[in-house]
């Protein structure tokens, strides 16, 4: 069980140039989200999900994309970096409010370090 | 608007002293409050919660819904507990799950 995993773990760009990021997650969990992590600002929530298919704006979205074909995938995009993106991201997820023992916990992940040029 | 306020950025205290970190939080409804963790090199993980009321790795945290506080308490302080703590607030709206987090505090504990 490997839990919340991201892909890459490490990724330099220069301005202007595009990327993927991928959260994988293998709890069956429902609901998943993106972070940014900057220093004196804590992590902000990028955009996150409720379900296979379905996206949301969170608080920071300006310049991402993402999407969610898969349950067990949620993709994050940057279109044209910019030095601003420079940030750790982090990806979580967690079950349905409904789940028994779920308690709200969302589950991290180790977290992509992104040096935007 | 719902939000947290972790006003120290950095707490340094020597090995054995106790530690406070501060959290507050603004929300008219009834808050679900979680404290995280994030070790040096390692991802974020659950500290507590406060519906829990439980202790782990000896801290505790107690919701004072007349101050709007939730802050994080040990009484004697360890190497092993420096780390970046966030604070951070169930959002109220509909089923979403969001957490809002503070600024967090980087804790330093000196031998």
């Amino acid at each position: 069980n490997a839990g919340v995993t991201q892909t890459p773990k490490f990724r330099v760009l220069k301005t202007g140039q595009s990327m993927t990021l991928l959260c994988a997650q293998d709890m069956n969990h429902e609901y998943m989200y993106w972070y940014r992590q900057d220093p004196g600002m804590g992590l902000r929530l990028i955009h996150y999900s409720v379900g296979e298919g379905t996206t949301a704006k969170g608080e920071v979205p300006d310049g991402y994309n993402v999407s969610r074909l898969k349950k067990q995938n949620f993709l994050l995009g940057l279109e044209s970096a910019a030095p601003s993106q420079t940030s750790v991201y982090f990806c979580a997820s967690r079950p349905h409010s409904g789940t028994s023992g779920s308690h709200n916990e969302q589950f991290f992940g180790p977290g992509t370090r992104l040096t935007v040029l | 608007a719902q939000r947290v306020t972790q006003p120290e950025k950095l707490l340094s205290v020597f090995k054995g002293a106790p530690v406070e970190l501060k959290c507050n939080y603004s929300y008219s409804g009834s808050p679900e409050l979680f404290w995280y963790v994030q070790y040096s090199r390692q991802r974020l993980q659950l500290l507590l919660r406060h519906i829990s009321r439980e202790s782990i790795k000896g801290f505790t945290a107690d919701l004072n819904k007349g101050e709007t506080s939730f802050h994080l308490k040990k009484p004697f302080a360890q190497e092993e507990d420096s780390a970046m703590y966030y604070c951070a607030l169930l959002h109220g709206s509909s089923n979403t799950g969001k957490l809002i987090f503070g600024q967090g505090t980087t804790l330093q504990v000196k031998p």
